[in-house]
């Protein structure tokens, strides 16, 4: 069965610093999602991307967060400047088009700020 | 903005026994989905609900909603240690064009063999 693909699955960075999250969404899907897990909290939604534009963003995903589609196949969110609270499992989903279906989430990506 | 609430927050049942967990929100939906997370794993999709439907099946798995009450359920029948694991609902709003899933603060189910 086709999967959502994230790398990588542990990312250590130092407060103040950029990263990347990748994720690889199935193949046929043309909607995408970002949200993200702290430790045993709930799991919380950060933005929606379709049509090659943010469709939805909540208020977590700041002028620090963005992301971009870069080639047909890559999804990505960059935090520009990591601060301790962004800490968390980030998950990637993908969506067929058609609106209201099951998302399919990726094994995420345990993001630690030191 | 709805928001899922699922209760109990954790559930210890026996091997072979059935588990129920309940999930509210607040606002009108769309569907109303279940997920279930193995520890420091991804969202794995069960089954969805739209809101037009009173009950789902799917294997062991018994879904019920309503919307009067603005509550679903989900029952696990004849339970396994694998089915040991956090259970989400999430809720898709009606209306414009949303296409985001709100979680719920998820239910712990561990299953003693």
């Amino acid at each position: 069965e086709p999967e959502v693909t994230q790398t990588p699955s542990h990312q250590v960075t130092q407060m103040g610093q950029e990263v990347i999250l990748r994720c690889v969404p199935i193949s046929n899907h043309l909607y995408f999602y970002w949200y993200r897990q702290i430790l045993g909290q709930k799991v919380e939604f950060l933005v929606s991307f379709y049509n090659n534009e943010i469709s939805e963003k909540s208020e977590i995903f700041d002028d620090q967060f963005s992301v971009e589609r870069p080639d047909g196949s890559n999804f990505t969110l960059k935090i520009r400047s990591t601060k301790l609270e962004d800490s968390a499992m980030y998950f990637c989903a993908s969506a067929t088009g058609i609106i209201g279906e099951k998302l399919f989430f990726g094994s995420g990506t345990q993001l630690s700020v030191l | 903005s709805q928001q899922g609430e699922e209760d109990p927050q954790a559930l210890s049942i026996q091997e072979g026994e059935n588990a129920t967990m309940n999930c509210s929100y607040k606002t009108s939906i769309n569907n109303l989905q279940w997920y279930r997370q193995n520890s420091g794993r991804g969202l794995v999709h069960l089954i969805l609900i739209r809101s037009n439907e009173r009950e789902k099946h799917s294997g062991r798995l018994r879904v019920t909603l309503d919307t009067s009450k603005k509550s679903s359920s989900l029952l696990i029948t004849a339970s396994r240690a694998a089915d040991t694991a956090s259970y989400f609902c999430a809720t898709r709003g009606s209306g414009g064009a949303t296409n985001k899933l709100i979680f719920g603060t998820g239910t712990l189910l561990a299953v003693q063999p």
